[in-house]
């Protein structure tokens, strides 16, 4: 079975704090993704990176980068957390997009409070 | 990609089939129709995806009217985990966008 691991289930940070989310994938898979999901707002896609050292960015990237240096991890880095970063952050995985039937793969999901 | 249209809610009896509905009448040539539902406090998954023909895995089964413009995910006999969010998304066959989610259907399952 495929398998995108997400390094912290539930994380509490400070204001101002640079948070790191890493995230795993076991397929070989060429593209990675991270979204938010708040409630009554469904998912919003933050980044994505269909290579190695690239990345796009998605609909609020704000606030946010990411790093690709190895293609089985996609870290989301939150440079200074704000109370608006609390959310819960899904990664997910898939290989090439342009084939539309690939499934995309989440991982459980990492519950982010920033007091 | 094109826009879909669920119903917010829906409920089911246990262990009756459920047919949960999407219109998506701007769909193209080349869109796939995808299913993935999303449990309590977990990530999406995957349930099943198609293009024109009526599809079936163990999960569930998709019927696709003949125009296209709609589908129908069908849950054959409904569990209490099956209580989910349910996303209905098109996804094209060209570009490199990502999976974009609307609202889905929440399913409620009563026992």
């Amino acid at each position: 079975d495929v398998k995108v691991t997400q390094s912290s289930r539930y994380l509490v940070k400070r204001t101002g704090e640079k948070v790191f989310l890493e995230c795993v994938q076991d397929m070989d898979h060429e593209n990675m993704f991270w979204y938010r999901q708040d409630p009554g707002l469904g998912l919003r896609l933050i980044y994505f990176s269909y290579d190695v050292k690239m990345k796009e960015k998605g609909d609020i990237p704000e606030g946010y980068s990411v790093s690709r240096e190895k293609k089985e991890r996609f870290s989301l880095i939150l440079e200074s957390a704000s109370t608006n970063q609390t959310s819960m952050y899904l990664c997910a995985s898939s290989s090439n997009p342009r084939i539309s039937g690939n499934t995309i793969y989440f991982g459980e999901g990492s519950w982010l409070t920033v007091v | 990609d094109a826009k879909t249209t669920q119903p917010n809610s829906m409920e089911s009896n246990e262990e009756e089939p459920v047919h949960l509905p999407c219109n998506h009448s701007t769909i193209s040539g080349t869109d796939y129709i995808h299913w993935y539902r999303q449990l309590p406090s977990q990530g999406p998954e995957y349930v099943i995806h198609g293009l024109t023909s009526n599809v079936n895995n163990r999960m569930a089964s998709l019927a696709i009217a003949e125009d296209r413009k709609s589908s129908t995910l069908i849950l054959h006999r409904a569990t209490l985990r099956d209580a989910a969010v349910y996303y209905c998304i098109l996804r094209g066959l060209t570009g490199n966008t990502p999976l974009v989610f609307g609202k889905g259907t929440r399913l409620s399952v009563i026992a």
